[in-house]
């Protein structure tokens, strides 16, 4: 079985800041991981995932994360956030055997500040 | 991409009464469907794997009885909230896997209020 630690439920930050989410995961097979967006009151969108390959995925709109087997991180990055990006995120993950599985996190806040 | 829709968005039912959730996939075949819930300022919890033209997995905690789902074809999936109670009341997401996908495609959720 996998588990999701995203430590941190609240991340302010001002606008035109860096910012780092923080997730780790642990499982003792291989795995996906997956960061997910909820804005309030709707369901999740993919922002980003990791299946194989390079470690450093990106997304469209500036956000990056890259895989660390070692630390069983897969930290989100964004150098520089915007008002729109205040919203839930959610880590998630999947072991690759029984991929159809996925586990949560339990999110982070993330509030951008004018 | 693939798109998720669910129906309704908002449903408010007295208690006893049974609501439905709809959940479809618009642009592609959905082998497998999951449901979610999701508390305020939470997490979602899995609630059952759902395979076209077989029963759904449930969860463990998850009574299969009083959330009935019903993977009829391979756009839709339904899960009826029987006899809701307003313990019930919560976000339920639904999401699709496309054939061999390892990525989920989520619905844009169902928020019941059962008074």
């Amino acid at each position: 079985a996998q588990s999701v630690t995203q430590l941190d439920s609240q991340v302010p930050v001002f606008e035109e800041a860096p910012v780092e989410l923080r997730c780790n995961y642990s499982s003792s097979v291989s795995v996906y991981l997956f960061w997910y967006v909820q804005y309030p009151n709707q369901g999740l969108q993919l922002l980003l995932k990791y299946l194989s390959g390079s470690t450093l995925v990106e997304s469209i709109n500036g956000f990056e994360a890259e895989f660390n087997k070692s630390q069983t991180s897969f930290h989100l990055r964004k150098p520089s956030v915007h008002i729109s990006d205040t919203a839930e995120y959610f880590c998630a993950v999947s072991d690759r055997a029984g991929y159809q599985k996925v586990t949560f996190g339990t999110g982070t806040k993330l509030q951008v500040i004018p | 991409g693939a798109v998720v829709s669910q129906h309704p968005s908002r449903v408010i039912c007295k208690s006893g009464t049974s609501v439905k959730i709809e959940c479809r996939s618009l642009d592609f075949q959905a082998t497998t469907m999951f449901w979610y819930r999701q508390f305020p300022k939470q997490s979602l919890m899995l609630m059952a794997t759902s395979n076209e033209g077989s029963k759904a997995t449930y969860e463990q905690g998850v009574e299969k009885d009083k959330f009935l789902i019903n993977h009829a074809s391979l756009t839709l999936s339904t899960l009826t909230v029987t006899s809701a109670h307003p313990e019930d009341s919560s976000f339920y997401i639904c999401s699709a896997l496309a054939g061999k996908s390892v990525e989920q495609y989520f619905g844009p959720g169902t928020r019941l209020t059962v008074t």
